[in-house]
């Protein structure tokens, strides 16, 4: 069982660049989460995804977009890399959306330039 | 907003200390409460969790924590730390009648001295 795992690891972007950070789990869980991680700010929720087929904005969706592309996979796009989304991003997986523990992987860690 | 407050940011002790550190949230209803910690170069673990019963939980490691719903506080405790649990700290709240969504503390920064 490995969990959840996110590729890449580590990524420098230029400012204006593409790209999706992927994330997969091998749980069956239903829920996915996908987080950014800045000093002294915590984890915030960018978006998640209670159920497959389904997705909802976080507390800081904007300049993301996610797409669940089935129950095992939950991509972060960002369309147009910004300096202010340099941060470590963090997938998550629970079972279901109902409160229980969620998993998270090891995290993608972002510089925009 | 719903908020989740730790107070220590950077906490730093000798090995065989005590340790407490505090989480306060400011949220009225029902709520699922977590410490999760995250070791140098690691990913979030989670170190133990609350959702009813018992007050005093027991998580991992020889970690507990104590949820006062009077005082909205959940702090982790440990009696006796180890070079081993240097690391980051952050607690969770989940308010209830909802998806699943985690509100993070913004972490406290252990470091143990041998």
């Amino acid at each position: 069982n490995a969990g959840v795992t996110q590729t890449p690891k580590f990524q420098v972007l230029k400012t204006g660049q593409s790209m999706t950070l992927q994330c997969a789990q091998d749980m069956n869980h239903n829920s996915m989460y996908w987080y950014r991680q800045d000093p002294g700010m915590g984890l915030r929720l960018i978006y998640y995804s209670a159920s497959e087929g389904t997705t909802d904005k976080g507390e800081v969706p904007n300049g993301y977009n996610v797409s669940r592309l089935n129950k095992r996979e939950f991509s972060l796009r960002l369309e147009s890399a910004a300096p202010s989304q340099t941060s470590v991003y963090f997938c998550a997986s629970s079972e279901s959306a109902g409160g229980e523990t969620q998993y998270f992987g090891p995290g993608t860690r972002l510089l925009v330039l | 907003a719903q908020s989740v407050s730790q107070h220590n940011h950077h906490v730093i002790l000798s090995e065989a200390a005590s340790l407490e550190l505090g989480c306060n949230y400011s949220y009225g209803g029902t709520v699922n409460l977590f410490w999760y910690v995250q070791y140098p170069g690691q990913h979030l673990q989670l170190l133990l969790k609350y959702f009813s019963g018992d007050p005093l939980v027991k998580g991992i490691k020889g970690f507990e924590a104590e949820f006062i719903k009077s005082k909205f506080s959940f702090n982790l405790r440990k009696p006796s730390v180890q070079w081993s649990d240097t690391a980051e700290y952050f607690c969770a709240v989940n308010p209830s009648g909802g998806y699943n969504k985690l509100i993070f503390g913004a972490g406290t920064r252990l470091a143990v001295h041998p």
